[in-house]
């Protein structure tokens, strides 16, 4: 079985530029999740899909963080502009069911400079 | 908001011996997860125990749960050096039982 797909890996860039993510769930997965995991602390939720729709994004700072789930497969989460504490791994993560078991891609280390 | 939080943050122990890390929670849950993360990896899931269940087994983990006491541990026996990583324990948050919430983990490090 294929795990989520992320990309970039890596990225490096200047405050104030923008900056996208993507993500490719497992197939078969309806829920999608996008964590931050800054570093030394535990995954924090930015926003959560149900197929295409958002369950929750109560933490995601939406004056300059979005997202979106076109036909309820691959995912992008998008910051613009950045800010230096936009510094973090971003975690994309899918589940069968909500909230039970979460495979998780190996996540976009974001470097804000 | 934080729901769960595990203890210690840190521990250091000897290849072969045991580590036990615990995790605490606030409001009542239908289930507690447990998730490993290697140093610049994605998390990888351990053990989901039930509200219902009191004690969970799978290889050398050991997952027990006390919803009176709003905490459970994991226990990992004869450790390996490839059992380094940090453990984060992961909740609902409150009635939000679509909204799972990670501690800040406890870091474990097994000198060979």
């Amino acid at each position: 079985e294929a795990g989520v797909a992320q990309s970039p890996r890596y990225k490096i860039i200047e405050k104030r530029q923008s900056v996208a993510f993507w993500c490719n769930p497992i197939s078969g997965h309806a829920t999608l999740y996008w964590y931050q995991q800054i570093l030394g602390q535990g995954p924090k939720l930015l926003i959560q899909f149900q197929n295409n729709g958002v369950v929750d994004d109560s933490q995601l700072p939406k004056d300059r963080f979005s997202a979106e789930r076109l036909k309820g497969v691959d995912s992008t989460l998008k910051i613009q502009p950045a800010k230096l504490e936009d510094s973090a791994v971003y975690l994309c993560a899918s589940s069968f069911r909500t909230n039970e078991k979460l495979f998780f891609g190996s996540g976009t280390q974001l470097s804000v400079l | 908001s934080q729901q769960g939080e595990e203890d210690p943050q840190a521990l250091s122990i000897q290849e072969g011996e045991n580590a036990t890390m615990n995790c605490s929670y606030k409001t009542s849950i239908n289930n507690l997860q447990w998730y490993r993360q290697n140093s610049g990896r994605g998390l990888v899931h351990l053990i989901l125990i039930r509200s219902n269940e009191r004690e969970k087994h799978s290889g050398r983990l050991r997952v027990t749960l006390d919803t009176s006491k709003k905490s459970s541990s994991l226990l990992i026996t004869a450790s390996r050096a490839a059992d380094t990583a940090s453990y984060f324990c992961a909740t609902e948050e409150g009635d939000s039982s679509y909204k799972l919430i990670f501690g800040s983990g406890t870091r474990l490090l097994v000198r060979p």
